[in-house]
């Protein structure tokens, strides 16, 4: 069964603390992605990764950065976080077929920065 | 510039309604057009996609979809809606962002629920 899976599901941080928040796949996609969504806003892309140690920013990356070290695995990490970073965050992975090929979202995090 | 429209931040029908969720989209390249569901608190899912071909797009649990290029659109219709429907909905079209990734820009979302 095809699945993406995030840790942790809900998450309290103190302004300045360091966030990971963890993203695994079991397609053996190559492409994974880290979106935030915020009341209004929809989703937003952060970061997209092409494959091991093939990262590029998305469209909002300041203040994140990330890490694939492993085909199936794909962590967001915010050093020192900001309150403005509260949101719910969603990791999806796709297999590059080319702009037809389908998005796969896991259940996302929910990220409070007091 | 490619934005997605969703005019209807909420709707409201009753259980065997039929429904119609309407997207609008402005891209200047090839359309590639998709629609995903969000139950509460949980992540998205994918319903359908258009490509190419048939403009009318059969989904997952009785949706379906039709491109309309002269209007810009890509409406989302299911004939008869159940309770377990209820969700947001969201059209998203899909933007190339270099190498072997594909952006979707999301549309803000449709919210819909259905009464018994």
């Amino acid at each position: 069964d095809m699945k993406v899976t995030q840790m942790p599901r809900y998450l309290i941080k103190r302004m300045g603390e360091n966030v990971l928040l963890e993203c695994g796949q079991d397609m053996s996609h190559e492409t994974m992605y880290w979106y935030r969504q915020d009341p209004g806003l929809g989703l937003q892309l952060i970061y997209i990764s092409y494959d091991v140690d093939s990262n590029s920013e998305g469209d909002i990356p300041k203040g994140y950065r990330v890490s694939r070290k492993k085909r199936e695995h794909f962590s967001l990490i915010l050093d020192s976080a900001k309150t403005n970073q509260t949101s719910v965050y969603f990791c999806a992975s796709s297999s590059p077929l080319g702009p037809q090929d389908t998005q796969y979202f896991g259940p996302g995090t929910r990220l409070l920065v007091l | 510039t490619q934005t997605v429209s969703q005019s209807d931040a909420h709707v409201t029908v009753f259980e065997g309604d039929s429904v119609e969720l309407r997207c609008n989209y402005s891209y200047g390249g090839s359309i590639y057009l998709s629609w995903y569901i969000q139950h509460h608190g949980r992540g998205l899912q994918f319903l359908l996609k258009y490509y190419s071909g048939n403009p009318v797009v059969q989904g997952v649990n009785g949706f379906e979809a039709e491109f309309s290029k002269s209007d810009s659109s890509f409406h989302l219709r299911k004939a008869s809606v159940h309770w377990s429907d209820s969700a947001v909905y969201f059209c998203a079209v899909t933007s190339n962002y270099g190498g072997s990734g594909n952006k979707l820009i999301f549309g803000t979302g449709t919210l819909l629920s259905v009464k018994p």
